[in-house]
């Protein structure tokens, strides 16, 4: 599975949107882009993923690339609630490969 | 009720000890996993199940076996418990669907977190 590359941390203000990048540039043609979240060790929530075409859901937007190797996972009006660690993660078989993620915090 | 739930929520034992994990879903799933996370890390696969008579070793399974009771039930157990291996373990759901290619939502307990002394 390919390897994925996220900002330690971010910050960003109540109300705005929230931009995640990932990226992954060894990225083969059937593996898909999962996002995932934690919020302060209860168990990760699922995002969104995708393959790709960009997807939007009730709880974020995942763009990705034309070519594929990186991706931006949009939480368009972020609140103190999605504080949380967001984990990108790409895979083509049935495991979820954790790395450390990036720390969003929401600030008021 | 939750989905995914997990037992003990906390548990504090001694270098040497057995201990069990256990863990238990009525989402109807397939598919049930182990995670370990260490703090500041990412979570770690141990094992995976894919239906009662599969079981398959994840990246660090060394240390731990699992038993996969029923559909519903899989348990975690640690046979001669370390310091090391304290650590906040996550059980896992997925469903498997024919036709959809690639399918990894899963579904997670609320953790153990588990104090070896």
């Amino acid at each position: 599975d390919a390897k994925t590359t996220q900002p330690p941390s971010m910050d960003c203000a109540e109300g705005r949107a929230a931009n995640l990048p990932c990226n992954h540039s060894t990225i083969s043609g059937n593996e898909y882009v999962y996002w995932y979240r934690q919020i302060h060790s209860q168990g990760p929530q699922y995002i969104i993923h995708g393959l790709k075409n960009n997807e939007t859901n009730e709880m974020a937007s995942l763009i990705i690339t034309e070519d594929r190797k990186s991706s931006t996972l949009i939480l368009p009006h972020a609140t103190l609630r999605d504080t949380a660690v967001y984990y990108c993660i790409v895979i083509g078989g049935n495991k979820l490969v954790f790395g450390a993620g990036t720390i969003l915090r929401v600030k008021s | 009720d939750a989905d995914v739930t997990q037992t003990p929520r906390n548990r504090i034992t001694k270098t040497g000890k057995r201990i069990m994990l256990e863990c238990s879903q009525t989402k109807g799933h397939d598919r049930m996993y182990w995670y370990r996370q260490d703090p500041g890390l990412g979570l770690r696969l141990i094992y995976y199940s894919f239906d009662v008579k599969d079981i398959n070793k994840g990246e660090i399974s060394d240390g731990y076996s699992v038993s996969r009771q029923a559909q519903a039930k899989f348990s975690l157990s640690l046979e001669s418990a370390i310091p090391n291996q304290t650590a906040l373990y996550f059980c896992a759901t997925s469903a498997f669907q024919v036709g959809q290619g690639n399918y990894n939502e899963q579904f997670f307990g609320p953790g153990t977190r588990l104090t070896v002394l």
